[in-house]
């Protein structure tokens, strides 16, 4: 079965540093992946997606861009942190329906 | 694109009694309606869903039912227990596995004892 790995679980940033988030995919190829943010107490607001290799799908703009260099690794980055971009970051996707990763919680202090 | 309504945004009930949380949708060509429940630090969870092929479906306590004529599908909860108390999301996509599924902004559902 198709499983999403996402690390780190926590990260603690200071405004204006850049950041990484890496989301791996086992179990399965050639899946549709998918970075949610949520916000404390909110929805699920769907950041970016992507199809394959290279192709990014942009949903709101914002600070942060997201790339696909391997058909199973999707990654969340920014140049340079608001405080506005906390939140718990989710990984999700794959080829049968939708699996979601563990999140990823950042502060932006 | 599409859009997600979701209510209410909390929901208290009697452990027993039953709970309901509605979505309503703007794409008519969504066709696929997943519900999730979060626990608190949590990934969301699949805990039933449903295509627009049928008008209704049950797994134990838990049943969803969808009227594409209205658009707008249900999340229905009967014998609510203390383990039930979570967010609660909708979504609709155009697809199961190949279209992004568009969140509702959440149910938190509290059952007392």
């Amino acid at each position: 079965s198709q499983t999403i790995h996402q690390w780190p679980a926590t990260l603690v940033q200071p405004v204006g540093s850049p950041l990484s988030l890496e989301c791996t995919v086992e179990g399965t190829s050639n899946p549709n992946l998918y970075w949610y943010r949520q916000a404390a107490g909110r929805g699920l607001q769907l950041l970016f997606y992507s199809v394959g290799i290279g192709q990014i799908s942009s949903e709101v703009p914002q600070n942060l861009s997201a790339s696909r260099p391997q058909d199973r690794q999707f990654i969340l980055s920014s140049k340079k942190l608001l405080l506005s971009d906390s939140g718990f970051y989710l990984c999700a996707g794959g080829t049968y329906g939708y699996t979601f990763g563990s999140g990823t919680r950042l502060t932006v202090v | 694109g599409e859009n997600v309504e979701q209510h209410p945004s909390t929901l208290s009930v009697q452990e027993g009694d039953s709970a309901v949380i509605k979505c309503t949708y703007s794409d008519s060509a969504s066709n696929y309606f997943p519900w999730y429940k979060q626990e608190l630090g949590k990934r969301p969870q699949l805990i039933i869903d449903i295509r627009s092929n049928v008008g209704e479906k049950k797994d134990q306590r838990i049943a969803v039912t969808l009227n594409k004529t209205a658009k707008h599908f249900s999340l229905h909860i009967t014998e609510t227990q203390p383990e039930d108390s979570a967010v609660y999301f909708c979504a609709a996509s155009q697809s199961y596995n190949t279209d992004k599924l568009i969140f509702g902004t959440g149910t938190r559902l509290q059952v007392f004892p």
